[in-house]
């Protein structure tokens, strides 16, 4: 089973700063099989990324992912008061087993 | 509109079991994997079970491994979850999620949940 650890487990920002999230998968992640989400409180998840760096459809630019084998990360460019929230990483190389990481809380400092 | 509706959440106590189901509607769901994914209160996503469109792969966590049992009726664009041996460690939010195609790999649809609360 592969073990995707995120970190850091909270990101305390402002609006209008960068945020950089970070997935470590325990071994490699076949072909950049990873998935970003993102979940507000009280709401189910919404997929933002997949295959590490393809933004789902209606996801704005400013989310953007980039990684490969082993280190994956989401870049948020200008954080908007709606993107406060928190995100989980999801990979997909070993299925019909799929894993999530632990999540990044990202607050408003 | 794509819409999953889940149900079939309660409570049951420890060794006891629950059936989850989950309507979809908006789209062609044969061409969908279909996944089962729960939140404990306060704590993260966890993948527990999916079914490809063709009911031909199916997955599980390894904590729901013989305990969990997946199953869907494409002609009443339905899937379910048999859950048995119920523990208190598998009281959360069940979430039903649409797989991006027929495989198991992401998620891009999701219903609101039901609630599973496992006690004496």
């Amino acid at each position: 089973e592969i073990v995707l650890t995120q970190s850091p487990g909270t990101l305390s920002l402002s609006p209008g700063e960068r945020a950089t999230l970070s997935c470590r998968a325990s071994q490699s992640v076949i072909s950049r099989y990873l998935a970003w989400y993102q979940q507000q409180p009280g709401q189910a998840p919404r997929l933002l990324i997949y295959g590490a760096s393809i933004r789902a459809t209606g996801i704005p630019d400013r989310f953007s992912g980039s990684g490969s084998g082993t280190d994956f990360t989401l870049t948020i460019t200008r954080l908007e008061p709606e993107d406060f929230a928190v995100y989980y990483c999801q990979q997909y190389g070993t299925s019909p087993a799929l894993t999530f990481g632990g999540g990044t809380k990202v607050e408003i400092k | 509109e794509v819409q999953l509706v889940e149900s079939g959440g309660g409570l049951a106590q420890p060794g006891r079991s629950l059936r989850l189901s989950c309507a979809a509607s908006g789209f062609t769901f044969e061409d969908h994997a279909m996944h089962w994914v729960r939140q404990a209160p306060g704590k993260g996503l966890e993948w527990v079970s999916g079914i490809s469109g063709n009911t031909r792969r199916i997955g599980y966590a390894d904590s729901v491994k013989g305990r969990f049992t997946i199953s869907r009726d494409n002609a009443k664009n339905s899937v379910y979850m048999e859950m048995s041996s119920l523990t208190t460690e598998d009281t959360a939010l069940y979430y039903c999620a649409r797989g991006f195609n027929w495989n198991l790999y992401f998620m891009d649809v999701w219903g609101k949940g039901t609630t599973v609360t496992v006690s004496s």
